[in-house]
C-alpha cells in the first residue's frame, strides 16, 4: 500500500518550453503532498507543500509563479515549471502521506528528470 | 527553519563492517526522524523512523538513536553488505503538515 505515482519520469524540451508533471496518490487520499528538487550529488530540497483545495505554500527563495503548483483532487497534484530555462533542469520529486499529522512516513514517486535544452 | 547537518558526507567500509551516520538538528519542535535511503536515480526509500518519545529503534542489521537534549540521532549499520551501497539521508520533521527537512546525505561504499 502506500503508493505514489509521478509522470512523466522524463522530460527533454527546449527553452522556454512549460512542462507539467503529474503526482499521484494510488490506494490513499492525500490533503497534503510536497514538491522537491534534487540536483546532482546533493539532498533533496523542499520546494513547496501541495494543499488540497487551498494555494500551495513556498519555501523561500522558490519562485511562486515559475513552479506553480495544483493540487485539484485528494489524489493529484501537479507542478508546472513555467517558461522552463536550463538552470531549471534537476530532478523534480514529489511525496506524500496517508492521514493526517507530521509524524507519518513519506512516501516518494519515483521522480521526474527534466532537462531543458 | 529547520537545519539538519549530516556527517560524514562519504563513508567507506569493508563488507561485514559497521557504518555509523550522525545528524544534528536545530529545532526542539521536530518530533519525527526518519531515515531514507537513495540509489542512484531512484526515489528515496524509508528504512527506519524513531520518534521523539523512543530513545532507540532497532530493525535487524539497522538501528536508530535519538537523543533529545542534544538535538543528535544517528543511523548504525551493521554486517555491512555491497547492496548497503547508497545515499543515505536523515531527515528531521513532525511540525507543521508533515514537513520534512533533509540532511546533506551520506554516500556509502561497501567495499565486498
Amino acid at each position: 500500500g502506500a503508493v505514489v505515482s509521478q509522470h512523466p519520469s522524463w522530460v527533454i524540451c527546449k527553452s522556454g518550453t512549460s512542462v507539467k508533471i503529474e503526482c499521484r496518490s494510488l490506494d490513499f487520499q492525500a490533503t497534503t503532498m510536497f514538491w522537491y528538487r534534487q540536483f546532482p550529488k546533493q539532498s533533496l530540497m523542499l520546494m513547496a507543500t501541495s494543499n488540497e483545495g487551498s494555494k500551495a505554500t513556498y519555501e523561500q527563495g522558490v519562485e511562486k509563479d515559475k513552479f506553480l503548483i495544483n493540487h485539484a483532487s485528494l489524489t493529484l497534484s501537479t507542478l508546472t515549471v513555467t517558461s522552463a530555462h536550463p538552470e531549471d533542469s534537476s530532478f523534480y520529486i514529489c511525496s506524500a502521506t496517508p492521514g493526517t499529522g507530521g509524524n507519518q512516513p513519506q512516501h516518494f514517486g519515483d521522480g521526474t528528470r527534466l532537462s531543458i535544452l | 527553519g529547520e537545519n539538519v547537518e549530516q556527517h560524514p558526507s562519504t563513508l567507506s567500509v569493508q563488507e561485514g563492517d559497521s557504518a555509523v551516520i550522525k545528524c544534528t538538528y536545530s529545532d526542539s519542535a521536530s518530533n519525527y526522524f526518519p531515515w531514507y535511503k537513495q540509489e542512484l536515480g531512484k526515489r528515496p526509500q524509508l528504512i527506519i523512523d524513531i520518534r521523539s518519545n523512543v530513545g532507540e529503534k532497532k530493525d535487524q542489521r539497522i538501528a536508530v538513536t535519538l537523543n533529545k537534549t542534544a538535538k543528535h540521532f544517528s543511523l548504525h549499520i551493521t554486517e555491512t553488505q555491497p547492496e548497503d551501497s547508497a545515499v543515505y539521508f536523515c531527515v528531521a520533521g513532525g511540525t507543521s503538515y508533515g514537513k520534512l527537512t533533509f540532511g546533506q546525505g551520506t554516500i556509502l561504499t561497501v567495499h565486498p
